[in-house]
């Protein structure tokens, strides 16, 4: 069975310049999480997505970060202007039911440089 | 104050040995536990589950305490793969029922030869 597929890997940017990452999750699979990961600190929940809806999306900078989901399958994450702390590893996960209630299935994530 | 705090580490232990390390949670409506395992520059993936009456698999074992709040994993006869970061993961249920898993920061564990 495949598994959650990101895109791009590695991404190095200048501050002020935009950037989307894509990721498309294990097939059957309906919620969908995208997650920032610091150096050094857990992942942190940007937003989840149930098929094309979304349930929490409380700590996403909204100013800069926007996420998408069309029909309820792949979905794009994108910052507008990039600043130097948004340097992180951005993570897709996408489980079959809703979060607590099983295992949580994570991409290889994508490594966004900030200059 | 953190929703979810574990010590950071690194704990360094000899191969065969035993180590344990708790994960404390702040909200008390949290309902569901796990413990993920991530290896360096790589994704979390699930270890386990932590069950009310604590659960066991093969060298690990997890146990929960709600009147302290805190999880805990115990890793027995440690191997040098055991070598990791073990992230401890809470569903903090809101106001709606869909919940939200919250991660800590982390606990390293070297295992050394």
């Amino acid at each position: 069975e495949a598994g959650v597929a990101q895109s791009p890997r590695y991404k190095i940017i200048e501050k002020r310049q935009s950037v989307a990452f894509w990721c498309n999750p294990i097939s059957g699979h309906a919620t969908l999480y995208w997650y920032q990961q610091i150096l050094g600190q857990g992942p942190k929940l940007l937003i989840q997505f149930q098929n094309n809806g979304v349930v929490d999306d409380s700590q996403l900078p909204k100013d800069r970060f926007s996420a998408e989901r069309l029909k309820g399958v792949d979905s794009t994450l994108k910052i507008q202007p990039a600043k130097l702390e948004d340097s992180a590893v951005y993570l897709c996960a996408s489980s079959p039911a809703r979060a607590g209630a099983g295992e949580l299935f994570f991409g290889e994530g994508s490594r966004l440089t900030v200059l | 104050r953190k929703e979810v705090e574990q010590d950071p580490g690194p704990f360094n232990v000899p191969e065969g040995a035993t180590v344990a390390f708790n994960c404390t949670y702040s909200n008390s409506a949290s309902q569901s536990f796990f413990w993920y395992r991530q290896d360096c520059r790589k994704e979390p993936k699930l270890l386990m589950s932590v069950y009310s009456s604590g659960n066991e698999d093969g060298r690990f074992t997890a146990q929960l305490n709600r009147a302290s709040q805190y999880i805990s994993l115990l890793i027995r006869d440690s191997k040098l793969s055991d070598s990791a970061t073990y992230l401890c993961v809470v569903n903090s249920r809101g106001t709606d029922s869909w919940g939200k898993l919250q991660f800590g920061a982390g606990t390293q564990v070297v295992v050394t030869p």
